[in-house]
């Protein structure tokens, strides 16, 4: 098992450019994590998706951030345009769904640390 | 409202000490409680897991956790650290209106001397 994939591992980019992160769960698994990690604020969780369909967008922080999931196999988070403050290392989880009414473990990607100039 | 708090933000210890990081909780039913751990440039791992049973779990290198109701915590130990122990540990709960989301703590972030 590969594991979930991200890429790219670094983006560098300027401000005011389009971003686009993308995941690849783990095949099988229905739940897919979007989290931002930064050092002020810690593991933010900015959005979720239920076999393929957003269920909490919540903590997606403003209308710069969009995210999709085409189909089980890949989703992206897109952020247009860009800011210095979006900065941060960006992570994709995926799990199973909860069992009998007990949830199931996620697991994290590497992560992609985004650094906008 | 929910949360899941860890007190220590660093935390050091030599090489061989015993390891105690902290983790408390608020909620209403018996929690399901997590502890994952990210080493540097990774992402979490999962290192055990509490849902019912007995109150002591075992995880994966060595690390045990204790739920204890009465102080409403999940406390994370390892006898004797290892140098590759370094790295920041995370508690985790999943949010009481749906368990497929989890709340994190602001994690702990573990450094060991030699």
């Amino acid at each position: 098992d590969a594991g979930v994939i991200q890429s790219p591992r670094h983006e560098v980019t300027e401000m005011g450019q389009e971003v686009t992160l993308r995941c690849k769960p783990i095949s099988g698994h229905d739940y897919l994590f979007w989290y931002r990690q930064t050092m002020m604020r810690g593991l933010e969780l900015l959005i979720y998706f239920n076999n393929n369909v957003p269920i909490d967008d919540s903590g997606m922080p403003e209308d710069r951030f969009s995210a999709k999931m085409p189909n089980a196999s890949f989703s992206t988070l897109k952020i247009q345009p860009s800011e210095p403050r979006d900065s941060a290392v960006y992570f994709c989880a995926s799990s199973r769904g909860q069992l009998a009414g007990v949830p199931n473990e996620q697991f994290f990607g590497p992560g992609t640390r985004l650094t906008v100039l | 409202a929910q949360s899941v708090t860890q007190p220590d933000i660093h935390i050091t210890v030599s090489e061989g000490a015993s390891l105690e990081l902290r983790c408390n909780y608020s909620y209403g039913a018996t929690p399901y409680l997590f502890w994952y751990v990210q080493s540097p440039g990774q992402g979490l791992q999962l290192l055990l897991k509490y849902f019912s049973g007995d109150t002591l779990v075992q995880g994966i290198k060595g690390f045990e956790a204790e739920f204890k109701r009465s102080q409403s915590s999940f406390n994370l130990r390892k006898p004797s650290v290892h140098w590759s122990d370094a790295a920041e540990y995370f508690c985790a709960a999943p949010f009481s209106g749906g368990y497929n989301k989890l709340i994190f703590g602001a994690g702990t972030r573990l450094a060991v001397h030699p």
